[in-house]
């Protein structure tokens, strides 16, 4: 059963880089052909999709924040990473790693990270 | 960009009853690439409902949708005590969106 987990600092500070990583066990990147994304949930509000990267290297990405994303796979360590530069208090919300793209399954539990001073 | 409308906002039920929810598409959508997720507080989304229609392993059979091109609906048909949660539709066209979610409280 795949399963993912998310990692990284729950504190940014404003103007800079948010850095998440998300580990897959249970199956390997490589082998599904899957894309892996992130969304996030700002708290109390919806469902952002923020991007998501086909394990080949092939990407695609919210319009509204892609000058600011970028996804990244590293197979050898069956992991994916979201980098969001230039951050403000708008960026603070649960940040989900994901495999998919319709449907989304399955999900991480989350991690919320916090932009603040 | 595809936007997604959910209705209602709040949707509020007894257990027992029926429940649908509404979900419409700014422009058409494949159905192939229509699902629907259930939330819970302080939970990941869970998949219910891809294809407009198929039910993801494990959703039980109360669970279903309907629908095609612009409208489509996620159907409860007689709702449980853990089935009160948020419910999103989300599409995936040349970009994916997620509607603004039903939550489904008791009465």
């Amino acid at each position: 059963q795949l399963q993912l987990q998310e990692s990284g600092p729950r504190l940014v500070k404003p103007s800079e880089t948010l850095s998440l990583t998300c580990t897959v066990s249970g199956g390997s990147i490589s082998k599904n052909s899957y894309y892996w994304g992130w969304i996030r949930q700002p708290p109390g509000k919806g469902l952002e999709w923020i991007g998501s990267m086909y394990y080949s290297g092939s990407t695609h990405s919210n319009p509204s924040l892609k000058s600011r994303v970028t996804i990244s796979v590293d197979t050898s360590k069956n992991q994916f990473s979201l980098k969001l530069t230039s951050v403000t208090a708008a960026d603070t919300a649960v940040y989900f790693c994901c495999q998919g793209d319709s449907p989304v399954d399955p999900w991480g539990q989350g991690t919320l990270v916090t932009v603040s001073s | 960009e595809i936007v997604l409308t959910q209705s209602p906002g709040t949707l509020s039920l007894s257990p027992g009853e029926r429940a649908t929810l509404s979900c419409r598409a700014s422009q058409s959508v494949s159905s192939y690439y229509l699902a629907w997720y259930q939330q819970k507080p302080g939970q990941a989304p869970r998949l219910l409902i891809y294809g407009a229609s198929s039910r993801a392993t494990g959703i039980p059979d109360r669970f279903s949708g309907s629908g095609s091109g612009t409208d489509f609906a996620l159907t409860i048909s007689r709702l449980e005590p853990e089935d009160f949660a948020v419910y999103y539709c989300q599409q995936f066209g040349n970009s994916l969106t997620f509607g603004g979610g039903t939550k489904v409280e008791i009465k």
